[in-house]
């Protein structure tokens, strides 16, 4: 039962380098969610997918893009990668967003030099 | 604008004590709240999920309670155990948006 799984757990990047960074969910989840999380700060939103097929922005969107390549996966990409950019990532997903009990993956720690 | 909001930040007692994780929200139009727990290092897990129309939720030793004419939320913890050393998440939904709404958190140690 694995739940959410994001890839890779871990990251260096150097500033201005490329990464894509890939969640999926084997719960068959309506919506799925990008957040940030950085000391101090709490949890942000970075983007969310209501559904298959749309995709809009939270909080934080700027530097990022995201792709909902199908019910399961929505990933999370980062043109050009900045200090700022170091956090913690994580993904999640619901039945029918905050309406219903979220479920998150383990994290994706990466730090941009 | 709804805000939420957990104090204290941080909150160490004694192994055997029961106790109390308080979560307060500004908008009392609330669809549900939930509570959520964070090991370092790791993602969150949900804990309970508490509907509007709801007052209580229990799971084994855990309590979560609702109202929403205070804007308020409890997690009550029952003979609190070392492992129950984490941080505690609450995040509220609203009637009008489906986005989470997240507290800070309390950053809880259970001291042996």
């Amino acid at each position: 039962n694995a739940g959410v799984t994001q890839t890779p757990k871990f990251q260096v990047l150097k500033t201005g380098q490329s990464m894509t960074l890939q969640c999926a969910q084997d719960m068959n989840h309506n919506s799925m969610y990008w957040y940030r999380q950085d000391p101090g700060m709490g949890l942000r939103l970075i983007y969310y997918s209501a559904s298959e097929g749309t995709t809009d922005k939270g909080e934080v969107p700027n530097g990022y893009n995201v792709s909902r390549l199908n019910k399961r996966e929505f990933s999370l990409r980062l043109e050009s990668a900045a200090p700022s950019q170091t956090s913690v990532y994580f993904c999640a997903s619901s039945e029918q967003g905050g309406w219903a009990e979220a479920f998150f993956g383990q994290g994706t720690r990466l730090t941009v030099v | 604008k709804q805000e939420v909001t957990q104090i204290p930040a941080a909150l160490s007692v004694p192994e055997g004590e029961n106790l109390v994780l308080n979560c307060s929200f500004t908008d009392s139009a609330i669809y549900n709240l939930q509570w959520f727990r964070q090991d370092p290092g790791k993602g969150l897990t949900s804990l309970l999920l508490i509907q509007s129309s709801q007052r209580e939720q229990t799971s084994g030793r855990l309590n979560a309670s609702l109202d929403k004419s205070s804007g308020r939320s409890t997690l009550y913890i029952a003979a609190s155990q070392p492992g129950d050393s984490a941080t505690y998440l609450c995040a509220a939904t609203m009637d009008s948006n489906y986005q989470l709404i997240w507290g800070a958190g309390t950053k809880l140690i259970i001291k042996p």
